[in-house]
């Protein structure tokens, strides 16, 4: 595609639910980053993957947050049993090599009952 | 650790004035430097880069910045600001030698006013 695209947009959630957000990053990039940003916040680094190889997770903020990469493509955040400090904007960014321009997706927005 | 401070959490200019969008870094070392802008409902949007060379970088939509070693600052101007212009700019940076992800500061909302 011609850019990064998150899906969905937007996700309301229950506490103690589970959610899947889903990254396209743009076609060949290997390295691929999620990003959390909260109200009022600059993003702040989660995971990094390059291809399928996780190789960075150290951002995320606790064993409910999993991220995948199986095929070297789509990746999926995942949060389990959510809380409301989970509530934030997560952004995937993508580049052809490490050190290369990040591009951005749209992001998706959780909000967290 | 490396941080990122952008003391200006709101600025309001009037269209057609200039801008300076202040950054300072905490890193021993120069890391690569970045602006971004980001309208509500966007992405992340880059304006533009320094890695190495000449300390006055151009970007994309007249926006410059300039790389001062000595006070550890990353600024970014504009000569003439559009109504268009009022977004969220964050000021971010990457510490290529570790290699980790890009470090973000809280950004500055602009407003711009008729």
């Amino acid at each position: 595609g011609a850019g990064v695209s998150q899906s969905p947009r937007y996700k309301v959630a229950k506490r103690g639910q589970d959610v899947a957000l889903r990254c396209d990053p743009i076609s060949g990039h290997v390295s691929l980053f999620w990003y959390q940003q909260a109200l009022g916040q600059g993003p702040e680094f989660l995971t990094y993957f390059q291809n399928e190889a996780q190789l960075d997770k150290s951002g995320l903020p606790s064993d409910r947050f999993f991220a995948e990469r199986p095929e070297g493509s789509v990746s999926t955040l995942k949060i389990q049993r959510t809380q409301q400090e989970d509530s934030a904007v997560y952004l995937c960014a993508s580049s052809f090599l490490r050190g290369n321009e990040q591009f951005f997706g749209p992001g998706t927005r959780l909000t967290v009952l | 650790a490396q941080s990122v401070t952008q003391p200006d959490i709101h600025i309001t200019v009037s269209e057609g004035a200039s801008l300076e969008l202040r950054c300072n870094y905490s890193y021993g070392a120069t890391p690569y430097l970045f602006w971004y802008v980001q309208s509500p409902g966007q992405g992340l949007q880059l304006l533009l880069k320094y890695f190495s060379g000449d300390t006055l970088v151009q970007g994309i939509k007249g926006f410059e910045a300039e790389f001062k070693r000595s006070q550890s600052s990353f600024n970014l101007r504009k000569p003439s600001v559009h109504w268009s212009d009022a977004a969220e700019y964050f000021c971010a940076v990457e510490i290529n030698q570790a290699g980790t992800a890009l470090i973000f500061g809280k950004g500055t909302t602009l407003s711009v006013s008729s």
